[in-house]
């Protein structure tokens, strides 16, 4: 069945410190996987994606690695900011458009 | 400017009732999505909608109907509302079915049926 699953539902971590949110998924019929932040009250937020056929992208602070070979993403955070306190999801993109969901990690981040 | 939006960020109704949750999208975009995040804020998507043409139908009950007068508004339309229907309602549109870069979600609808 389709399914994107991540580890932890909370992570806690200190002001300043790199943070690491990691996601398993099971489909393999995706062209994107994405990483969304989603703020209390708010619609999650697109962060950053890879295309299917890349193992790591980085943006600002923010760096995503996927390993096909055993269906892991993860998304490393440098130097986490109070503002980065979210539920984080994974999603993978079907060529349909449809995004599949995983269930959301709690991020703290103590000052 | 708001880039998605929807209508009415709360909605609390009685079960049995009829409701309807409106999505506008100034992006220009050809492709719109409703998605249900549950109270363990799983999302799960519900319909998309192409330049008005029904792309995805999950297994969601036939109360819920959407309408796409134009490629620029999605509404979703609950027949005989249901405590079950509780959640958040999250409109989304893209570009296309193609990148995932632009696809952007309203702040959405917290349904509470009593």
């Amino acid at each position: 069945g389709e399914s994107v699953g991540l580890h932890l539902p909370t992570l806690s971590v200190q002001e300043g410190d790199n943070s690491i949110i990691n996601c398993a998924y099971s489909n393999s019929a995706s062209d994107y996987f994405i990483w969304y932040k989603q703020e209390s009250g708010k619609g999650p937020q697109f962060i950053i994606d890879i295309r299917s056929n890349m193992d790591k992208r980085q943006g600002q602070r923010v760096t995503v690695l996927l390993n096909k070979t055993v269906k892991h993403l993860s998304l490393q955070i440098a130097a986490t900011q109070p503002g980065d306190s979210a539920v984080y999801f994974c999603a993978e993109k079907l060529y349909t458009g449809k995004l599949i969901f995983g269930q959301g990690t709690t991020l703290q981040v103590k000052p | 400017d708001t880039a998605v939006s929807q209508t009415p960020k709360y909605l609390v109704t009685q079960m049995g009732n009829d409701k309807s949750i409106k999505c506008e999208q100034n992006l220009g975009h050809d492709t719109m999505y409703w998605y249900k995040q549950d109270s363990k804020k799983f999302l799960k998507i519900m319909f998309s909608y192409n330049n008005k043409e029904l792309i995805i139908n999950e297994t969601v009950p036939n109360r819920f109907s959407p309408k796409s007068p134009d490629k620029a508004h999605l509404n979703l339309h609950i027949n005989s509302l249901e405590l079950g229907d509780s959640a958040v309602y999250f409109c989304a549109s893209s570009q296309d079915l193609g990148s995932p870069v632009g696809y952007t979600f309203g702040s959405g609808t917290r349904l509470t049926v009593v």
